[in-house]
């Protein structure tokens, strides 16, 4: 069974668009992340999630929006696509508890803006 | 602020060579630390962490890391590198006592391990 799962795995797409990268958890983690890795494999948090808390790192487009339709799920919703938004983009949940601090990741949406 | 140090982009080893890849990091206090690895086309796969205890830790697929305080660096080493372990390796960091968005993973730049046949 997959652990964490996102879909679409590619996505090539319109400038201006707006699409959505869906991503699941089955470990009952409470708290989801969602990561941009560039073309130069640089990995970059934009958003952590839990039902209590969402922190968006503050150089996040406010184009983008976690949506939460329950524990585990996290989507991720971008609106307006831009060219420089074409990046791998991975989806990851957290052990839940004291020291549980291992995250895993899903196996990244690849985001294609034309 | 925490940050991470790859200071290598590329590590080149002949197959049966030890192997290390290099991490240092800057935290304001204790950190946790972790090496992910990740593959072509993959998403990133946890390998080890420290989180509290015994300075060496010993991960998936014969990895091992040691953390070393006074040094602030947390190196991963294989003492015998094999062919299947070529991908690009990620350092990570968080400070233990911070709340808010400071308890987000702070990921190194990476560095490709490739070990030669």
């Amino acid at each position: 069974d997959t652990a964490v799962s996102q879909t679409p795995k590619y996505l090539v797409t319109q400038m201006g668009n707006d699409k959505s990268i869906k991503c699941e958890q089955n470990l009952g983690h409470d708290t989801m992340y969602w990561y941009k890795q560039d073309s130069k494999k640089f990995l970059k948090i934009m958003f952590s999630y839990n039902n209590k808390e969402l922190i968006i790192n503050e150089t996040v487009p406010n184009r983008f929006s976690p949506k939460s339709p329950d524990k585990a799920h996290l989507n991720l919703h971008i609106n307006s696509l831009e060219l420089g938004d074409s990046a791998v983009y991975f989806c990851a949940s957290r052990e839940t508890g004291t020291l549980q601090e291992t995250q895993y990741f899903g196996p990244g949406t690849r985001l294609l803006v034309l | 602020a925490q940050s991470v140090a790859q200071p290598e982009d590329q590590v080149n080893v002949a197959e049966g060579n030890p192997l290390t890849v290099k991490c240092t990091y800057s935290v304001s206090g204790n950190p946790y630390l972790f090496w992910y690895v990740q593959y072509p086309n993959r998403g990133l796969q946890f390998l080890l962490k420290y989180i509290t205890g015994d300075n060496l830790v010993k991960g998936s697929y014969g990895f091992e890391a040691e953390f070393n305080k006074s040094q602030t660096s947390f190196h991963l080493k294989k003492p015998s590198a094999l062919v299947s372990d070529s991908a690009l390796y990620f350092c990570a960091v968080r400070d233990r006592i911070s709340s808010g968005s400071a308890r987000q993973l702070t990921f190194g730049s990476g560095t490709q391990l490739t070990v030669l046949p």
